[in-house]
């Protein structure tokens, strides 16, 4: 079975300043995706980022980056010149990669991240 | 592009009850959809997958007589809370995945819906 760790289920960031958000998972798979979702007031899942398993280079998405340890299960989210608008909880996800069928999504528990002005 | 809808937004119901919530994808196709329930200040629990033109596959702890799922084109599913009760309030948001291609993992997001059972 596949489980999903946050360990921080608070954070608070400075406007303007750069946060990182931990996440570690457990799997023996080797092919799968990672998922960063972030869900604001409204509750509206929205895609941040995702990183295929098989590549070796980060995900990159304006001021959102990944760093993906694939040896050391590790897959965290780095936020530069925080908004606002970043205060919503995120959510790491995780998911096998298959080549038919239903592949759904393992979700961790969730960091609510609080952008101070 | 990729849009999913869900109605109703909100809906309070008296216990016992049955109450359906639609989860249309608008401008693509979904062979796959999944049910998820959502907690106060939790994340996400996946219930069920909804396989269009055929049964639904149920988690562990789900009740299937309790929550029907039915998933009868390419662009809806819908989901039964049967007889409600107060415990079964929560927040259900569902998901679809494109048809397009077998090796798609990119999954679309309903906004949700908040059910209150009285």
């Amino acid at each position: 079975a596949q489980t999903v760790t946050q360990s921080q289920p608070e954070m608070s960031v400075q406007e303007a300043e750069t946060v990182t958000l931990s996440c570690t998972y457990d799997t023996s798979e080797n092919n799968y995706y990672l998922f960063w979702y972030k869900q604001p007031p409204s509750r509206q899942m929205i895609l941040v980022i995702r990183q295929e398993a098989y590549k070796q280079q980060n995900a990159t998405e304006n001021r959102f980056s990944v760093n993906f340890q694939k040896a050391a299960k590790s897959f965290s989210l780095k936020i530069s010149d925080s908004q606002l608008g970043d205060t919503a909880m995120y959510f790491c996800a995780f998911m096998k990669h298959a080549n038919t069928g239903a592949n759904n999504l393992f979700f961790g528990t969730g960091t609510r991240l609080t952008v101070i002005p | 592009g990729a849009v999913v809808s869900q109605h109703p937004s909100r809906v309070i119901c008296k216990s016992g009850t049955s109450v359906k919530i639609e989860c249309r994808s608008l401008d693509f196709q979904a062979t796959t959809m999944f049910w998820y329930r959502q907690f106060p200040k939790q994340s996400l629990m996946l219930m069920a997958t909804s396989n269009e033109g055929s049964k639904a596959t149920y988690e562990q702890g789900v009740e299937k007589d309790k929550f029907l799922i039915n998933h009868a084109s390419l662009t809806l599913s819908t989901l039964t809370v049967t007889s409600a009760h107060p415990e079964d309030s929560s927040f259900y948001i569902c998901s679809a995945r494109e048809t397009a291609t077998v090796f798609s993992y990119e999954q679309y997001f309903g906004p949700g819906t908040r059910l209150t059972v009285t």
